[in-house]
């Protein structure tokens, strides 16, 4: 079974600040990897997602994250964060070749201080 | 584009009472999944569909919940009985076929009282 693993539960940075966000995930074979983004009372957004090739890809809004397999990690970095990325933050696996269903981490609310 | 739309937006219901809830997929995809959002939980697929047909339902909680998709545009998920413990946001997603990421409806609220 996989299993998704977000280390920070609450994060709060100043306006600039430079954000990583933990994601660790257990699973043997291969796969997909996602970050989506909920802005308070909305429903989930696709920031980011891998699935092969380079291990660095970039999303949306300027986030961008790094796969590395053998650290089983997908890390989400952004360099200045923006008052507007105050959200609640989770990232998900799946196995690799297939339409499963995801498997979420229990998430990260992240808080940007003006 | 129109997006994954459910129905209703929030739903208020008492114990014991059956709760049906609605989703309409983006159209032409081929896949679509129901998840269930708590504070406890966080987010947890309930049951899957591919082309109509139940592929994975093993996180379905109990009995009493159960998800229909007659056609491809369409899906419920019900719950009957009720129970205060089924208080959760309930999302639909939809994605195509092999590797397309899924897309999110904006959720139903639902409170058990």
């Amino acid at each position: 079974a996989q299993s998704v693993s977000q280390h920070n539960h609450h994060v709060i940075l100043s306006e600039a600040a430079s954000l990583e966000l933990g994601c660790n995930y257990s699973y043997g074979g291969t796969v997909n990897l996602f970050w989506y983004v909920q802005y308070p009372g909305q429903h989930l957004q696709l920031l980011l997602k891998y699935f092969s090739g380079d291990p660095l890809v970039k999303g949306i809004k300027g986030f961008e994250a790094e796969f590395i397999k053998s650290k089983f990690s997908f890390n989400l970095r952004k360099p200045s964060v923006q008052w507007s990325d105050t959200a609640e933050y989770f990232c998900a696996v799946r196995s690799g070749g297939g339409a499963d269903g995801l498997t979420f981490g229990k998430g990260t609310h992240l808080i940007i201080q003006p | 584009d129109a997006g994954v739309i459910q129905s209703p937006r929030h739903e208020v219901t008492e114990m014991g009472q059956e709760v049906t809830l609605r989703c309409k997929p983006i159209s032409g995809h081929d896949y679509l999944f129901w998840y269930r959002q708590t504070m406890m939980r966080g987010l947890e697929l309930l049951i899957y569909f591919n082309n109509n047909v139940p592929i994975d339902d093993s996180g379905m909680p109990e009995d009493r919940f159960s998800a229909k998709m007659p056609n491809a545009s369409f899906s419920t998920l019900k719950i009957q009985p009720s129970e205060p413990r089924d208080s959760a946001v309930y999302f639909c997603a939809s994605s195509l076929a092999g590797l397309s990421p899924q897309h999110f409806g904006d959720g139903t609220r639902l409170s058990i009282l």
